[in-house]
């Protein structure tokens, strides 16, 4: 069982809709991450969010830090082809300096 | 922003040898390397957290005698794949963080194939 489960796995969405990524867990986080990766290639940071109830905006993206610091969402607004890709949520313990990651949702934007 | 470099991208060896993989810090001294394997389209499941000078502290049903980990400078981390099997395929990234900023900077990934 993964520290962090994400929901859903996989998503296949056509270009222009609105979508929500869930990152959930039972344990607490100082600070946690998301990230987007493509295939072979490592993952690269979208956003860092450390305060619980915290709301971030990246042009279409929208991170949001449960207020219990124990969950996350990403929401992208008018999905575009360029969005395709895995993302994943990760986050550092309160009780070590390790990170884990989440389980992945597989984005797929169809033009 | 920070760079994390490794090598080899790409290295196909034959079952029983062993594969070091690099994992460098280009422009700034990691406290802390991590370790993951990734499996296709699958999540990054972290292997081992290295911290320089130390022995590096292996997750949960990870062998430490087949995955050998070490920190031996500030810029540096290497992963050995010992006596290497097909089941040992994957695609490995290290990533490190530095001053406890809680950020990660990664690696390309080392995909490995054994064969």
């Amino acid at each position: 069982t993964q520290l962090l489960e994400q929901s859903p796995q996989f998503l296949s969405i056509q270009e222009g809709e609105n979508l929500t990524v869930y990152c959930n867990s039972s344990s607490v986080f100082s600070s946690l991450q998301w990230y987007r990766q493509e295939p072979g290639e490592g993952p690269v940071l979208l956003v860092t969010v450390v305060t619980g109830g915290e709301v971030k905006k990246l042009k279409r993206l929208t991170f949001q830090f449960g207020d219990a610091r124990k969950d996350s969402s990403l929401h992208i607004t008018a999905a575009q082809p360029g969005d395709t890709g895995l993302y994943l949520c990760a986050g550092d313990l309160y009780t070590g300096n390790q990170f884990y990651f989440g389980t992945g949702t597989s984005l797929t934007v169809i033009p | 922003g920070a760079v994390v470099s490794q090598h080899p991208s790409r290295v196909i060896c034959k079952s029983g040898t062993s594969v070091k993989i690099e994992c460098r810090s280009l422009d700034f001294q990691a406290t802390t390397m991590f370790w993951y394997r990734q499996f296709p389209k699958k999540s990054l499941m972290l292997m081992a957290t290295s911290n320089e000078g130390s022995k590096a502290t292996y997750e949960q049903g990870v062998e430490k005698d087949k995955f050998l980990i070490n920190h031996a400078s500030l810029t540096l981390s290497t992963l050995t794949v010992t006596s290497a099997h097909p089941e040992d395929s994957s695609f490995y990234i290290c990533s490190a963080t530095f001053a406890n900023t809680g950020e990660l900077f990664f690696g390309e990934g080392s995909r490995l194939t054994v064969l």
